[in-house]
């Protein structure tokens, strides 16, 4: 099994254009998170989806959009990138049974706006 | 909302030194409790969790951590560390009952001097 992998793995971006990071899991797992962590803030929730065809806000979720439309994939799209938006994305996935929180994730995408 | 709290940013040891790392979380009742770390240039993998039962939580590589459920604490302990163990940790807490969203600390940045 590979977990949880994620595409690029860097990535540099002239302020104004767009991408998109895909995450992808081989665990069957239901939760699909996007993260962003910036040094000294912690991993601060971007969106998330409970299951395929679904997505929620996090706590961070301004200028990103996201797409479950398999339930092994998770897409987060950046529209129009700003430097604020320099920093390490990370994807994460869980399983839906109650009480089993734990999170998986994947190396990271290291993404930098000029 | 739950939010976490990590007490040092930043912790220097010398080999063989005892480590604690404090972590204290908002919200009472029922909780699922994490740490994780994350090496240098690698992603985060789960170091140990608390789910219910036996307060005191033992995890890879001699850690473990203690819940006090009256002091809203989870903080993480190793009796002797090890320069490998130089690396960022994360508390992170399940975002209320039920909840399958986690909330991170800030993290703490351990170095260990050999």
């Amino acid at each position: 099994n590979a977990g949880v992998t994620q595409t690029p793995k860097f990535r540099v971006l002239k302020t104004g254009q767009s991408m998109t990071l895909l995450c992808a899991q081989d665990m069957n797992h239901e939760y699909m998170y996007w993260y962003r962590q910036d040094p000294g803030m912690g991993l601060r929730l971007i969106h998330y989806s409970v299951g395929e065809g679904t997505t929620a806000k996090g706590e961070v979720p301004d200028g990103y959009n996201v797409s479950r439309l398999k339930k092994q994939n998770f897409l987060l799209g950046l529209e129009s990138a700003a430097p604020s938006q320099t920093s390490v994305y990370f994807c994460a996935s869980s399983s839906h049974r109650v009480g089993d929180y734990e999170q998986y994730f994947g190396p990271g995408t290291r993404l930098t706006v000029t | 909302a739950q939010s976490v709290s990590q007490h040092n940013h930043h912790v220097i040891l010398s080999e063989a030194a005892s480590l604690e790392l404090g972590c204290n979380y908002s919200y009472g009742g029922t909780v699922n409790l994490f740490w994780y770390v994350q090496y240098p240039g690698q992603h985060l993998q789960l170091l140990l969790k608390y789910f219910s039962g036996d307060p005191l939580v033992k995890g890879i590589k001699g850690f473990e951590a203690e819940f006090i459920k009256s002091k809203f604490s989870f903080n993480l302990r190793k009796p002797s560390v090890q320069w490998s163990d130089t690396a960022e940790y994360f508390c992170a807490v399940n975002d209320g009952p039920g909840g399958n969203k986690l909330v991170f600390g800030a993290g703490t940045i351990l170095r260990v001097k050999s």
